[in-house]
């Protein structure tokens, strides 16, 4: 089956810095990623939605300076979180859709990136 | 915009009973739903995957539903185990995933 990677997977890091989180899809070319957030005992919230070549469409709330995507090719998007806080604490989840199969059908999911910021 | 609620938030059960989880969606013009296990501080496992031309869907011991024009669906679990005990997570496919808060199970040896 389809697998997708995220790394790290956990990364404790000072206020103020910036955090990138990668996701890969290992055996798939991956036209669309989502990335998602989940706080402690919440559901996942989507954050944005990339597709590879074009800039990222974010949902509504979400700032796009303090998160930056990269969707540089059909394997790899990348979340960057500039200037990191303590509420930027969070789990962060991407998800990859299989482009060869028409767009519309099952995600992948990453294993997660547990980020603390101190 | 599609709102996806999960009843009940949490709940506990002895070993070896049945159970029934509960997902609703406003808005019936989706692709999919699907339900996923989530152990704490864990990603996603993807349980069952119920396209909207089907109507049920079975993987051992658990079966899911789904009544699109009603907004519904149920996972069923039969002879809970105490591994069971996970949080479960309802997402339709619209577009995006759009994601219920979860219920949050507890089954007791």
């Amino acid at each position: 089956g389809a697998v997708v990677s995220q790394h790290p997977s956990w990364v404790i890091c000072k206020s103020g810095t910036s955090v990138k989180i990668e996701c890969r899809s290992l055996d798939f070319q991956a036209t669309t990623m989502f990335w998602y957030r989940q706080f402690p005992k919440q559901s996942l919230m989507l954050m944005a939605t990339s597709n590879e070549g074009s800039k990222a469409t974010y949902e509504q709330g979400v700032e796009k300076d303090k998160f930056l995507i990269n969707h540089a090719s059909l394997t790899l998007s990348t979340l960057t979180v500039t200037s990191a806080h303590p509420e930027d604490s969070s789990f962060y989840i991407c998800s990859a859709r299989d482009g060869s199969r028409g767009g519309t059908d099952t995600q992948y999911f990453g294993p997660g990136t547990r980020l603390t910021v101190l | 915009k599609q709102e996806v609620t999960q009843i009940p938030a949490a709940l506990s059960v002895p070993e070896g009973e049945n159970l029934v989880l509960n997902c609703s969606f406003t808005d019936s013009a989706i692709y999919n739903l699907q339900w996923f296990r989530q152990d704490p501080g864990k990603g996603l496992t993807s349980l069952l995957l119920i396209q909207s031309s089907q109507r049920e869907q079975t993987s051992g011991r658990l079966n899911a539903s789904l009544d699109k024009s009603s907004g519904r669906s149920t996972l069923y679990i039969a002879a809970s185990q105490p591994g069971d005990s996970a949080t479960y997570l309802c997402a339709v496919l619209v577009g995006d995933m759009r994601f219920g808060a979860g219920t949050r199970l507890t089954v007791k040896p």
